[in-house]
């Protein structure tokens, strides 16, 4: 399975895109990339998820290299609610690993 | 949806109880995950089914833990007897499809436990 890296801490001003980057260098064809996030004493919750195109939805945008060894989450305006632990996942079966993901804390 | 039901939200005990989790997925997901969680590991995955079926259970710690699926709206978690190093926040996920096809699972709120 690809490993993932992820800085373990980024900070956001309150309104501005927050922009979150992962490292999978060792992706193969058929490996989705998983974003999920942790917000304190909750359940992960999943934000987005992509093959090979850029992916976006109502909370997120997801931007994959042509290459497919890194990618990039984008929050375009953060809130102090999107403060949490931010998981980035390759796999290509049922068993999720997560790592120990970004901290995203996001400030006024 | 109510989302993914998970009961109890907290539980405590002393070393050497049973302790029993239970999960309430979401109706229609044919998967169903469970997971720990702890500050030393992160999240790892226990086991999951599908179709109320046992798939991978190489996660799960050792005897002492058990999952049982008997229908698609319910699932336990049992550990026999309980350890201090069980203490953990256990979370429950279902979702439609295989991950294999690229879906998304959804957690429950977890089940913070407690081993004295």
């Amino acid at each position: 399975d690809a490993k993932t890296t992820q800085p373990p801490s980024m900070d956001c001003a309150e309104g501005r895109a927050a922009n979150l980057p992962c490292n999978h260098s060792t992706i193969s064809g058929n490996e989705y990339v998983y974003w999920y996030r942790q917000i304190h004493s909750q359940g992960p919750q999943y934000i987005i998820h992509g093959l090979k195109n850029n992916e976006t939805n109502e909370m997120a945008s997801l931007i994959i290299t042509e290459d497919r060894k890194s990618s990039t989450l984008i929050l375009p305006h953060a809130t102090l609610r999107d403060t949490a632990v931010y998981y980035c996942i390759v796999r290509v079966g049922n068993d999720m690993r997560f790592g120990a993901g970004t901290r995203l804390t996001v400030k006024p | 949806d109510a989302g993914v039901i998970q009961s109890p939200r907290h539980e405590v005990t002393e070393m050497g109880q049973e302790v029993t989790l239970r999960c309430k997925p979401i109706s229609g997901h044919d998967y169903l995950f469970w997971y720990r969680q702890t500050m030393m590991r992160g999240l790892e995955l226990l086991i999951y089914f599908n179709n109320n079926v046992p798939i991978d259970d190489s996660g799960m710690p050792e005897d002492r833990f058990s999952a049982k699926m008997p229908n698609a709206s319910f699932s336990t978690l049992k550990i026999q007897p309980s350890e201090p190093r069980d203490s953990a926040v256990y979370f429950c996920a279902s979702s439609l499809a295989s991950l294999v096809v690229g879906v998304e699972q959804y957690f429950g709120p977890g089940t913070r436990l407690t081993v004295t």
